[in-house]
């Protein structure tokens, strides 16, 4: 079965930091590029920042609100995808999901989410 | 930057009857465009890709259409299970991948 499972979500202080990870099964994940999206409360949909495969130099790309702040890494061998968090204000507050493209250019694939919450 | 913008912000419709979901991008973004449907407490799924081509497993009543800057996702039937919140996005695999603000459907 194809899945993405995030964890390492939680509470933190404004200023502070968290890293997410996201666990792939049942596809080929060295083959794939590996996105975040968040939703904050009552908000829509973001994208938060894109990795490449290795073949093409893992290449990141990230969305204004989080660039500077927010680094994407990924380890091929154990099939993971992280999201390192810093400078964290209220605003980052959402559920992040990890998200990618199988056979598609668009979003196929979808993990059930986890919740960051950053308060005082 | 592209902007995508959907009407309405909240839709009231029956049960049985036809739902119309409209997404305007600020320039054109070609077929690259995407639509999902968000419940409470459950992840993201991909509904219409390409903006016309359904995804794998989604029912015959959905489907998209347009070109350019104007789409739209039609449910031709509802069913309960359909009420939602529904995105447009727009991908071009060039670090662009801007969602909509999402429309509301709700039962009337």
């Amino acid at each position: 079965e194809v899945q993405l499972v995030e964890s390492g979500g939680g509470l933190v202080k404004p200023g502070g930091s968290l890293r997410l990870s996201c666990t792939a099964s049942g596809f080929t994940f060295s083959n794939v590029w590996m996105h975040w999206v968040r939703q904050a409360p009552g908000k829509g949909l973001e994208w938060v920042g894109r990795i490449k495969r290795k073949t093409e130099g893992e290449t990141k790309d990230y969305a204004a609100p989080v660039k500077g702040r927010f680094t994407l890494s990924r380890d091929d061998s154990k099939n993971t995808l992280f999201l390192q968090m810093n400078s964290l204000s209220t605003d980052d507050t959402a559920v992040y999901y990890c998200t990618t493209s199988i056979s598609l250019d668009a979003f196929e694939i979808w993990g059930q989410g986890t919740m960051v919450t950053v308060s005082s | 930057e592209t902007v995508m913008t959907q009407s309405p912000a909240t839709l009231s419709v029956s049960p049985g009857e036809r739902a119309t979901l409209s997404c305007r991008a600020s320039q054109s973004v070609s077929s690259n465009l995407a639509w999902y449907q968000l419940k409470p407490g459950q992840a993201p799924r991909l509904l219409i890709y390409g903006a016309s081509t359904r995804a794998t497993g989604i029912p015959a009543r959905f489907s998209g259409s347009g070109s350019g800057t104007e789409f739209t996702l039609t449910i031709s039937s509802l069913q309960s299970e359909d009420f939602a919140v529904y995105y447009c996005q727009h991908y071009n695999n060039l670090s662009t991948y801007t969602f909509g603000q999402g429309t509301k459907l709700e039962i009337k």
